[in-house]
């Protein structure tokens, strides 16, 4: 039972490049969220998906794509790299979503030079 | 507009001795809040959760205590240890969403 799991750790990417962050989770939710964590702001909202097939953003969804593979992954996709989206990437389920305990990955750490 | 404020962004408590970390928000339609705390290089854990019905949960070392009239929540730890250092953030579900919204956190470091 891993938990939920993202790939790669770490990424260095140049201005422009495209990259997708995988996720995946074993635990059977059904609701799953990408979320970046930047110094001085918490942790920001991207995407979620609440459930298979559907997904919606959240409070910072400018130059990311998301996609819910099947219930069990989530991949964020950046088309055009920035320097603005380097950051710290974190993925999370839950079970539902409302009230629900969310589980979160280990983090990618991404750097856009 | 940060609708779930930290005002603390770090705390240095003694070994033994009470940490009090401290959550605010602004939308009073949030009913259900979650800490979590987070150690360096790892995702953050699940740590404990409050409905609004209550005004205290209550589990082990860790208390959380709503205050719905003053959109306030804490966080107590009693007593502290050294294991207890990481970052802590506080979040509130969104009603009639799967959303959560997080604070800034806030670093706590407990003295040996």
């Amino acid at each position: 039972n891993a938990g939920v799991t993202q790939t790669p750790k770490f990424q260095v990417l140049k201005t422009g490049q495209s990259m997708t962050l995988q996720c995946a989770q074993d635990m059977n939710h059904n609701s799953m969220y990408w979320y970046r964590q930047d110094p001085g702001m918490g942790l920001r909202l991207i995407y979620y998906s609440a459930s298979e097939g559907t997904t919606d953003k959240g409070e910072v969804p400018n130059g990311y794509n998301v996609s819910r593979l099947n219930k069990r992954e989530f991949s964020l996709r950046l088309e055009s790299a920035a320097p603005s989206q380097t950051s710290v990437y974190f993925c999370a389920g839950a079970l539902m979503g409302y009230t629900d305990t969310q589980y979160f990955g280990p983090g990618t750490r991404l750097t856009v030079l | 507009d940060q609708q779930v404020k930290q005002n603390s962004p770090s705390l240095s408590v003694q070994e033994g001795r009470i940490s009090i970390l401290n959550c605010d928000y602004t939308n009073s339609m949030f009913d259900y809040f979650l800490w979590y705390k987070k150690y360096p290089a790892e995702g953050p854990t699940f740590l404990i959760s409050i409905s609004s019905i209550k005004d205290k949960n209550e589990d082990g070392r860790f208390t959380v205590f709503l205050n719905k009239s003053a959109k306030h929540l804490s966080l107590h730890i009693v007593p502290s240890q050294p294991g207890d250092s990481a970052v802590y953030f506080c979040a509130a579900s969104v009603p009639g969403t799967y959303k959560y919204i997080f604070g800034t956190g806030t670093r706590l470091k407990v003295l040996a």
